[in-house]
């Protein structure tokens, strides 16, 4: 199995530049969260979904931040316009959906936003 | 909603010896699940240990093991045997017990294991 697959792994931008941040779970699984991890702020849960279908997303700071999944095979999260203060690792993780399945991450994306 | 606290932002171990990890978390769920992770400096997130909270029973994983203290909402990792590789943030995290729950972490831990 290849794991949680994110790209990329590095993005630096420009302020104001839309950036796309692409998951692809493990096939099988049919929960996803993207998180974002900051020193200040440690590991943040932005928005998960369940088959395909964000259950919450509470923690998307703010409208600049979108998520979709349209399939199960796939997701992104989009920022328009990026800031600096976007900037962070940017986790994708998935799980089965079973009680006591645990979360499985990708390598991160790296986001530098200029 | 839930919150997971990690009150120990540092810690450091000697080599060989044996060093506890704190967390606490707060729920008014009955059915839910416990994890720590590492997460070395190459930012991969590995899991360690879970645990179930309708068991009784400690998990245990070869060096790594828990000590949950269901009705004090704690859940300790001891490393015992600390080896140079151990040395990583660790998070604490929950799970609810509905299928599908959202998984929340804690503050993290730096260990740092001396030689």
């Amino acid at each position: 199995d290849a794991g949680v697959i994110q790209s990329p792994r590095h993005e630096v931008t420009e302020m104001g530049q839309e950036v796309t941040l692409r998951c692809k779970p493990i096939s099988g699984h049919n929960s996803l969260f993207w998180y974002r991890q900051t020193m200040m702020r440690g590991l943040e849960l932005l928005i998960y979904f369940n088959n395909n279908v964000p259950i919450d997303d509470s923690g998307m700071p703010e409208d600049r931040f979108s998520a979709k999944m349209p399939n199960a095979s796939f997701s992104t999260l989009k920022i328009q316009p990026s800031e600096p203060r976007d900037s962070a690792v940017y986790f994708c993780a998935s799980s089965r959906r079973e009680r006591v399945a645990e979360a499985f991450f990708g390598q991160g994306t790296r986001l530098t936003v200029v | 909603a839930q919150t997971v606290t990690q009150s120990q932002p540092e810690m450091s171990v000697q080599e060989a010896e044996t060093v506890t990890l704190s967390c606490t978390y707060d729920t008014s769920e009955s059915d839910y699940y416990l994890f720590w992770y590492k997460q070395p400096p190459s930012r991969q997130m590995i899991l360690v240990i879970r645990q179930e909270a309708y068991k009784q029973q400690n998990a245990t994983e070869n060096r790594f093991s828990v000590n949950f203290q269901k009705a004090a909402k704690s859940f300790s990792l001891k490393i015992s045997d600390s080896q140079l590789g151990d040395a990583a943030m660790y998070f604490c995290a929950y799970r609810g017990g509905g299928s599908g729950s959202r998984l929340t972490f804690g503050e993290g831990t730096q260990l740092t294991v001396n030689p």
